[in-house]
């Protein structure tokens, strides 16, 4: 099943902080964290496994409840750069399939 | 590394014709994947390969059909095209030593299709 990720849509201004969340129905293996911006191909940000391990991007921060199947992704100080589509997706135990949310929009203004 | 190219960019087609989007990468990854995006929508997975000659179904394969020759190259076929077809294709790749849920997917520019 698709991850739902909430908000569908928040409008940042620079400096301000934001969490994007991913919820899942099904058991998880790992997260991943990608942004898109408009007319470009998605970009990785971050990968969260099962028992705690992380990879992905310094300057961005998430976290993953593995009871609850969930994650969140902790956007702080945004920069104008930060604007743009953020997915979620997920991989259930065995699987070699990346199921992606619908995404949120963020938007930074000055 | 030129990493994953797509071709073309941009086409269009009739309802009924036939077209490949063509997939490269040089990084000598063993997992490829075919998305499409349509707006709003997110990625929906059409077909994958684990490594050269073995692919499988992904969430929307209908209409579609890949072939993998070589570790390279991951062709997507579309054989009649129908309206419902027109999106944006993604093709990716990622190396795994076991679990594909913890490497990467790196990412092609896309191609756009519109089907007339």
């Amino acid at each position: 099943q698709q991850p739902v990720q909430s908000p569908q849509a928040v409008i940042l201004r620079e400096g301000e902080d934001a969490v994007i969340n991913c919820s899942s129905s099904k058991a998880l293996y790992s997260v991943h964290w990608y942004r898109q911006k408009h007319g470009e191909a998605p970009v990785f940000l971050m990968i969260l496994l099962k028992g705690g391990e992380q990879k992905g991007h310094e300057k961005i921060s998430a976290s993953f409840n593995e009871k609850k199947q969930q994650s969140s992704l902790y956007l702080t100080a945004s920069q104008l750069s930060y604007s743009g589509t953020y997915f979620c997706g997920t991989y259930g135990a065995g699987s070699y399939q990346l199921t992606f949310g619908k995404g949120t929009k963020l938007s930074v203004i000055p | 590394n030129a990493g994953v190219t797509q071709t073309p960019k941009f086409r269009i087609l009739k309802i009924g014709q036939s077209m490949t989007l063509q997939c490269t990468q040089d990084m000598n990854h063993n997992y490829m994947y075919w998305y499409r995006q349509d707006p709003g929508m997110g990625l929906k997975l059409i077909y994958y390969s684990v490594g050269a000659g073995i692919t499988d179904k992904g969430e929307v394969p209908n209409g579609y059909n890949v072939s993998r020759s070589t570790t390279e190259d991951f062709p997507l076929r579309l054989e009649l095209a129908a309206p419902s077809q027109t999106s944006v294709y993604f093709c990716a790749s990622s190396y795994s030593r076991g679990g594909a849920g913890e490497e990467t997917q790196y990412f092609g520019p896309g191609t756009r299709l519109l089907v007339l």
